[in-house]
């Protein structure tokens, strides 16, 4: 079955742009994650969706990050005014979640550089 | 903070040999923990985990190992091929939290 997409798989933009990163969970799963990793590091949580409920925005780096998921679907991360430090790997996972701690699937996804 | 600590090392094996990657953790609260194998240009892919009320499990070629004593874990990878070449992350969480702590990877390499 398809996985975990998302769109695009690279980005360049220059400084101070509005970005979007778009990600199509695995149907079905109602958990959604998003992180960012950095060149050689590991994983950085930015923000939980589960179902209806308000999501969890503890790992928004800033407030220049936000996200969105319209539907209990597909979730959209923007950041604004983007700086060179943005410049990162963005993946999201989804999950079942039927459970706490049901495995993550990841997407392949979003390669951000920021000129 | 709380953190999964394991700075980004290389583990060079040969090809058919078995390898060990480390992970230390620093929450004794911790309760469970799971290793994901992340290929070039690829999403992070579950391998296996483990619960805190066991100190052993195996999968398909794999074998985690936890030590609560001193707060440690470990992956066995048997007959190690070169599809195995990856970084492998360890991470941990509370039961009651679905947040998973990262820890930084260890980049497994094969030796032909």
């Amino acid at each position: 079955g398809a996985g975990v997409s998302q769109s695009p798989s690279n980005k360049v933009t220059e400084k101070g742009k509005d970005v979007e990163l778009r990600c199509d969970p695995i149907s079905g799963h109602t958990a959604l994650y998003w992180y960012r990793q950095s060149l050689g590091q590991g994983l950085e949580f930015l923000i939980y969706f589960q179902g209806n409920s308000a999501p969890d925005k503890s790992g928004l780096p800033s407030d220049r990050f936000s996200a969105e998921r319209t539907g209990g679907s597909v979730s959209t991360l923007t950041i604004q005014r983007t700086q060179q430090e943005d410049s990162a790997v963005y993946l999201c996972a989804s999950s079942l979640a039927s459970r706490l701690q049901e495995t993550q699937y990841f997407g392949p996804g979003t390669r951000l550089l920021v000129l | 903070g709380e953190s999964v600590g394991l700075h980004l090392p290389t583990l060079s094996v040969q090809e058919g040999d078995n390898s060990i990657i480390n992970c230390a953790y620093s929450n004794s609260a911790s309760d469970y923990f799971i290793w994901y194998k992340q290929e070039s240009g690829k999403g992070p892919q579950f391998i296996i985990d483990i619960r805190s009320n066991m100190d052993k499990r195996q999968g398909q070629r794999v074998t985690v190992l936890l030590n609560k004593t001193v707060k440690h874990l470990s992956l066995q990878i048997a007959a190690t091929q070169p599809g195995d070449s990856a970084v492998y992350f360890c991470a941990e969480s509370l039961d009651s939290n679905y947040q998973l702590i990262w820890g930084a990877g260890t980049k497994l390499i094969i030796k032909p």
